[in-house]
């Protein structure tokens, strides 16, 4: 089967550094998605991975792993504007992303 | 770039009618738009793929037939809940992938979603 999992919740301090993880088991794989979504809006393009290794946009960066199956989001000097939903998404052969159900991050001062 | 307009954002109606919503791209052509439906606290929900000039496809559970759905040119998706009763208040989010090869063929471009009140 299809089948992603992240983390529901997680919370984290402002100025601090938090890492978002995503495994997933897909037939075929054709790239991963990061998404956010802010409480009552749509999500958002946040990065898009393809091969093995980390990319850097910013203070958001994203690795991933296809031999294990394997993503992270890691999100540096966290401010209070980060408090959203952030959602991993995988693109099998098909057009049709796999879609986590998304990770809950709570900024506190 | 990469702009998905959708409209109205919100809407209220009484049940039994039909609501129709409008997704855009606005800078892009986009060769497939995907509808989805976003309940409270609830992880999106993929109803339907549409491909500009044919079908949609709808996924399973997704009654055909109540959520029609046109893909008349590459830039403009209508969704129409027919007949929308109370169960079908939701957010509606349409996102938009470019016609084009490699990240941009894969990226889904979200529109801003609408939310749909039936009383």
């Amino acid at each position: 089967g299809q089948n992603i999992d992240q983390p529901t919740e997680m919370t984290a301090t402002e100025g601090a550094i938090v890492q978002i993880n995503c495994t997933y088991q897909t037939s075929g794989f054709n790239g991963l998605f990061w998404y956010q979504q802010h409480a009552g809006e749509a999500p958002t393009f946040l990065s898009y991975n393809v091969l093995d290794g980390l990319e850097e946009k910013g203070r958001f960066s994203s690795f991933l792993s296809r031999s294990k199956g394997y993503s992270y989001l890691l999100l540096k000097e966290l401010q209070m504007k980060d408090s959203a939903s952030y959602l991993c998404a995988v693109a099998p052969p098909s057009y049709q992303l796999i879609w986590g159900a998304g990770t809950k991050l709570i900024i506190k001062p | 770039g990469a702009v998905v307009s959708q409209h109205p954002s919100w809407v209220i109606c009484k049940s039994g009618t039909s609501v129709k919503i409008e997704c855009r791209s606005l800078d892009f052509q986009a060769t497939t738009m995907f509808w989805y439906r976003q309940f409270p606290k609830q992880s999106l929900m993929l109803m339907a793929t549409s491909n500009e000039g044919s079908k949609a496809t709808y996924e399973q559970g997704v009654e055909k037939d109540k959520f029609l759905i046109n893909h008349a040119s590459l830039t403009l998706s209508t969704l129409t809940v027919t007949s929308a009763h109370p169960e079908d208040s939701s957010f509606y989010i349409c996102s938009a992938r470019l016609a084009g090869l490699g990240i941009e063929q894969e990226t889904q471009y979200f529109g801003p979603g609408t939310r749909l009140l039936v009383l």
